[in-house]
């Protein structure tokens, strides 16, 4: 099945620890995005990659950092920098290198820091 | 940047309703997009619709480019139909990323 995948489902992380969200596509999609919802709330977008070796900054990047090494891969690392991370994490990708293509989401990750 | 607002906010429903939910957007848009939004937190794709009306079952959306508004029509509303409704829109020359509203949170009682 085609589809993107993101793992884990949740996730929880100490005060001044890095992790990374895993997010994968078999669509044989260009671009990538990484969204971040707060409860109650829309999506804001974190990053974006329109093709491998390449990504952009969002509304909200500072704390994030990101890879693009191969065009079904787009792993998000949530560092210790970023002050409030507790979030639902929503990994999305569309068939070109724009926005204006239909959006596809994977399942999502929630970020728990205890 | 264009804003995206969302009419009602919530909407509590019997099983059998139906309802209108409603997008204004303040600028000319490029794409836009209606999700579902499930209570284990999956986005839903409902409609790719920048313009006219589709419809698929139970569901159909229009969006009036040149008024900026879109509205998604549930017909038969269904407890499954629960959870929260987001439209989104994207233009060129802006940033590359859609622009979500803030949602709707449909209720069905059964």
């Amino acid at each position: 099945d085609g589809g993107i995948t993101q793992s884990p489902k949740y996730l929880f992380r100490k005060e001044g620890q890095n992790v990374t969200l895993s997010c994968e596509q078999n669509l044989n999609h260009d671009a990538m995005y990484w969204y971040r919802q707060d409860p109650g709330q829309g999506l804001r977008l974190i990053y974006y990659s329109q093709i491998v070796n390449d990504f952009q900054k969002g509304d909200i990047a500072e704390g994030y950092s990101v890879s693009r090494e191969k065009k079904e891969s787009f792993p998000l690392t949530v560092t210790s920098a970023q002050k409030n991370p507790t979030a639902f994490y929503l990994c999305a990708s569309s068939a070109a290198g724009t926005g204006g293509n239909e959006q596809f989401f994977g399942p999502g990750t929630r970020l728990t820091v205890l | 940047g264009i804003q995206v607002e969302q009419s009602p906010p919530d909407l509590i429903l019997q099983e059998g309703a139906n309802s209108t939910l409603r997008c204004n957007f303040s600028d000319s848009v490029n794409n836009l997009q209606w999700f579902h939004q499930n209570p284990w937190g999956q986005l839903i794709n409902l409609f790719y619709i920048p313009s006219g009306t589709k419809q698929n079952g139970r569901l159909s959306a229009t969006t009036v480019a040149t008024e900026r508004y879109s509205l998604l029509y549930i017909s038969s509303s269904q407890t499954t139909d629960s959870g929260v409704y987001f439209c989104a829109v994207w233009r060129w020359g802006g940033s590359e990323k859609l622009v979500f509203g803030k949602g709707t949170k449909l209720t069905v009682n059964p």
